[in-house]
This record gives C-alpha cells, sequence and structure tokens, in this order.
C-alpha cells in the first residue's frame, strides 16, 4: 500500500521569503502522481500543484515549484516570495496510474504561518 | 451549481443518533469521492462513486457507515448510531471522470456529544 509522509507539522515564513515544505512517499509503483493541496480556514481544498512521476522536469505554477526526486520518492514544494494569503494548511498527496479510481492519498499536513 | 456544495456546514449531534450528509457535487461530473479529516489529520478516503454505482468503498469505518449517491448527481452519507470517534470534518470532492482534477467542497463538521 502506498503511503505519504510530512515529517513538518508546523512551519512559518516571513513575507516575501522562500519556504520549503516537505513530503516523501512510499510506493512499488513506477508511475503515479503527486500533488500539493492548500487548505484554508475555510476547508475547501485547492489545488496548488500537480506532478506525473514520468516527468522528469519539475512543476512549477507561479511562485510555487516542486523538486521532484523518485529515486529518493521525495516531493517538496517550495513556495517564492511568500504572501500573506499563503497562510493555510498544505496536504501532499499521491494517485496511482493504474486503476481508474482517481482516489488519493492524503499526508498529515504542514500548517503554514506567514509573518508579516 | 459552481461548485460543490455539503450540507449542512456544521452538525452537533449526540452519541447514538442517526446522521445524514449531503454532497451536490458539480453539474455533469460523474466521479464523487467522501473523505474524512480527523481533527490536525491528514484526509482520509472512505468512499468512491463512478455514476450511482460504487466501485470502491474500501474506506468506510465500520458497518455504521454507508453512503449512497441517485440520478448520478447528490450523495448522502450516513452515519449510524454515532460515536465520538466520528467527529471530523466529512469533504466531498467530485471530477468530471475519474483521474481528472478533483474539486472539494467545504465540508461538513460534524460532532458527536
Amino acid at each position: 500500500a502506498q503511503t505519504v509522509t510530512q515529517s513538518q507539522p508546523e512551519m512559518s515564513v516571513q513575507e516575501a521569503e522562500t519556504v520549503t515544505l516537505s513530503c516523501t512517499y512510499d510506493t512499488s509503483e513506477s508511475d503515479y502522481y503527486l500533488f500539493w493541496y492548500k487548505q484554508p480556514p475555510s476547508r475547501q481544498m485547492i489545488l496548488v500543484i500537480r506532478q506525473e512521476a514520468y516527468k522528469q522536469q519539475n512543476a512549477t505554477e507561479n511562485r510555487f515549484s516542486v523538486n521532484f526526486q523518485k529515486a529518493a520518492k521525495s516531493f517538496s514544494l517550495k513556495i517564492s516570495d511568500s504572501q500573506l494569503g499563503d497562510a493555510a494548511m498544505y496536504f501532499c498527496a499521491y494517485r496511482s496510474w493504474e486503476g481508474n479510481t482517481g482516489k488519493l492519498i492524503f499526508g498529515q499536513g504542514t500548517t503554514l504561518q506567514v509573518k508579516p | 451549481g459552481a461548485g460543490v456544495s455539503q450540507s449542512p456546514s456544521n452538525k452537533v449531534t449526540e452519541k447514538g443518533k442517526d446522521v445524514e450528509l449531503r454532497c451536490d457535487p458539480i453539474s455533469g461530473h460523474t466521479a464523487l469521492y467522501w473523505y474524512r479529516q480527523s481533527l490536525g489529520q491528514g484526509l482520509e478516503f472512505l468512499i468512491y462513486f463512478q455514476g450511482n454505482s460504487a466501485p470502491d468503498k474500501s474506506g468506510l469505518p465500520s458497518d455504521r457507515f454507508s453512503a449512497e449517491r441517485t440520478g448520478g448527481s447528490v450523495s448522502t452519507l450516513t452515519i449510524q448510531r454515532t460515536q465520538q470517534e466520528d467527529s471530523a470534518v466529512y469533504l466531498c470532492a467530485s471530477s468530471l471522470v475519474s483521474n481528472e482534477k478533483l474539486f472539494f467542497g467545504s465540508g461538513t463538521q460534524l460532532s458527536v456529544l
């Protein structure tokens, strides 16, 4: 069975600085998807970024980028030029390539505080 | 509707009572998912619907939990004889088809006293 681990329960960053959130996962599959989701106090999960395991190039979305290390099974999220609106809980998630359920397996989450 | 709608937003119930949680997915979305988020924890998969059928219900924690979906649209998650450990946020998500982008609702906060 696949597992996702986020070892940082809480992180803080100064506004305009850069922060990196860590995620590791365990799988025997060779093809899969990885995601980072943001959950603000409204509770609604928002997709931040997605990475296909077969792609060597790291995904980027504006101020958000990932460092995907397939051999190490590591998938960290870098937030550049942090803004107050980035404060939220961040979840790393895994989805199998095979099968068609689309089921996501989530890590425990990291609460990010942004200091003005 | 414009997004995934869940009701009620908050539900307080007494131990032993039954509760029903409702999810209204985005119109036209065939795939629907229920997740549970306990305090300070990640999301735990409960059940997946494709249309009205549930090919994966492996995450339902006990036979007190059941879910149905009718008309390929609205889904109801029912918890019978609620226990205090059932207290959590129950999130619903839908996608056009499985393996496509998930859109989440804002969840139902269930508190069992």
